[in-house]
């Protein structure tokens, strides 16, 4: 099974503050994956990357950036952090062969007051 | 409209009961994962599918590209199985993922 990490697992943030989620894949893949969690939504695409220094946008950008700096390493980045930004968020990674099949992490829990 | 649509959102099974759930899609995919996440939130993979229909277990799964749907079917439902069910199917345009709302599993004894 493939292996991917999330850190922090829980985190409290305030408003306006710098958060980052920090994601690590052991099986080198290329693609990576950011995805949120809200209630009535399911799971909504925030970021994602084709392989080391590449990021593209997903269906729900704003408010994030993110940073690939290495084919293990996926960041999500919230510059400044908003309480509509509290929720799960997963990282998944994938081949990035044709049929992609995701593999994701145990999710981080982001409270921002 | 959405591109996937999952169904029913919830569910309420009795212990031994055989049900199923079921994704349309509004437009071709090239496959199917199924996932289900348990009371820690953890995402856990059931089937993925290119084509066809695999089994596990009291689990199956099909997957129609051309009929553009997927269905997991749960047989002899046990407490275990309560849980939130995602499916998720990749498209013909690139290696995005996009996820079904969910059916939220309740079985009781």
């Amino acid at each position: 099974e493939a292996a991917v990490t999330q850190s922090p697992r829980n985190k409290v943030a305030v408003t306006g503050g710098k958060v980052t989620l920090s994601c690590n894949q052991t099986n080198n893949h290329n693609n990576m994956y950011w995805y949120r969690q809200d209630t009535g939504h399911g799971l909504r695409l925030i970021h994602y990357s084709y392989g080391a220094g590449s990021t593209e946008k997903g269906d729900i950008p704003d408010g994030y950036k993110a940073s690939r700096p290495s084919q293990e390493n996926f960041s999500l980045i919230l510059e400044l952090a908003t309480p509509s930004q509290t929720s799960v968020y997963f990282c998944a990674s994938g081949a990035g062969i044709s049929n992609e099949r995701l593999f994701f992490g145990h999710g981080t829990k982001l409270s921002v007051l | 409209g959405m591109p996937v649509e999952q169904n029913p959102p919830a569910l309420s099974l009795y212990e031994g009961a055989d049900s199923g759930l079921r994704c349309n899609f509004s437009t071709t995919m090239k496959s199917v994962q199924w996932f289900q996440q348990n009371h820690r939130g953890r995402l856990i993979t059931l089937f993925y599918l290119a084509q066809g229909t695999k089994e596990n277990g009291r689990l199956k799964s099909t997957f129609n590209s051309k009929e553009r749907y997927s269905t997991l079917h749960i047989k002899d439902a046990q407490l275990e199985d309560s849980g939130t069910y995602f499916c998720a199917a990749g498209g013909t345009g690139g290696y995005k993922v996009v996820f079904g709302s969910g059916t939220r599993l309740l079985v009781s004894p």
